[in-house]
């Protein structure tokens, strides 16, 4: 039974170009959200989707940063025109749908973004 | 609004010797709560969580964590380290259940031999 998975684990990005990064939540899961860690730092909520939904946007940054979670396929972080300060960790988490949810997250390796 | 407090960034314990890694929080409303652990490099594995019934929840690897409503406190516990438990704890609260969890800033755990 598969986990979260994401993709790339590992990405080199230039100031100014594209990230795109891409979560596959669990078997059976159709909740997805996305955190991102700065070194030394917690865990920071950026964005809650369902399919086709965002349910939560309030920790995105107002530009440059979206996200989608599309009826079929995985959900992708895109971050346009990279900065340095964008360097972190991405997090991918997911859960079951459903009344009865006790909340809890299931986390992928996460995706680890380095600008030059 | 919900929140989460830990306090100590870096804790380090002698193996063998008790663990206590402290977690309070603020919420509107009774809140669930989780404490995840992090190795280098890796995703968070979940250690253990509350939500309703009985305070005291026993998690993976022999931690266990105490909910205390009146501290709003949701401290982890295990009575004898080892080398394997270094790694980064956080704790995290989602006030009703199907809302994102806040997570704390971590407490990295350090284990001398």
């Amino acid at each position: 039974n598969a986990g979260v998975m994401q993709n790339p684990r590992h990405l080199v990005r230039r100031r100014g170009q594209e990230a795109r990064l891409r979560c596959s939540p669990m078997k059976g899961h159709s909740h997805v959200y996305w955190y991102r860690q700065l070194p030394e730092e917690g865990l920071k909520f950026m964005v809650y989707l369902q399919k086709e939904n965002i349910i939560d946007e309030s920790g995105m940054p107002k530009e440059r940063f979206s996200a989608e979670f599309p009826k079929e396929g995985p959900s992708i972080l895109r971050i346009q025109q990279v900065v340095r300060g964008d360097s972190a960790a991405y997090f991918c988490a997911s859960s079951p749908a459903g009344r009865g949810s006790t909340g809890e997250l299931f986390f992928g390796e996460g995706s680890r973004l380095t600008v030059l | 609004a919900q929140s989460v407090t830990q306090l100590g960034s870096h804790v380090s314990v002698s193996e063998g010797a008790l663990v206590l890694l402290r977690c309070n929080y603020s919420s509107s409303v009774p809140p669930y709560l989780f404490w995840y652990v992090q190795y280098p490099n890796q995703g968070l594995q979940l250690l253990l969580k509350y939500t309703t019934g009985a305070t005291l929840v026993k998690g993976i690897n022999g931690f266990e964590a105490e909910f205390k409503k009146s501290e709003t406190s949701f401290h982890l516990t295990k009575p004898s380290a080892h080398m394997s438990d270094a790694a980064e704890y956080f704790c995290a609260v989602s006030d009703t259940g199907r809302r994102a969890l806040t997570f704390g800033s971590g407490t990295r755990l350090q284990v001398q031999p």
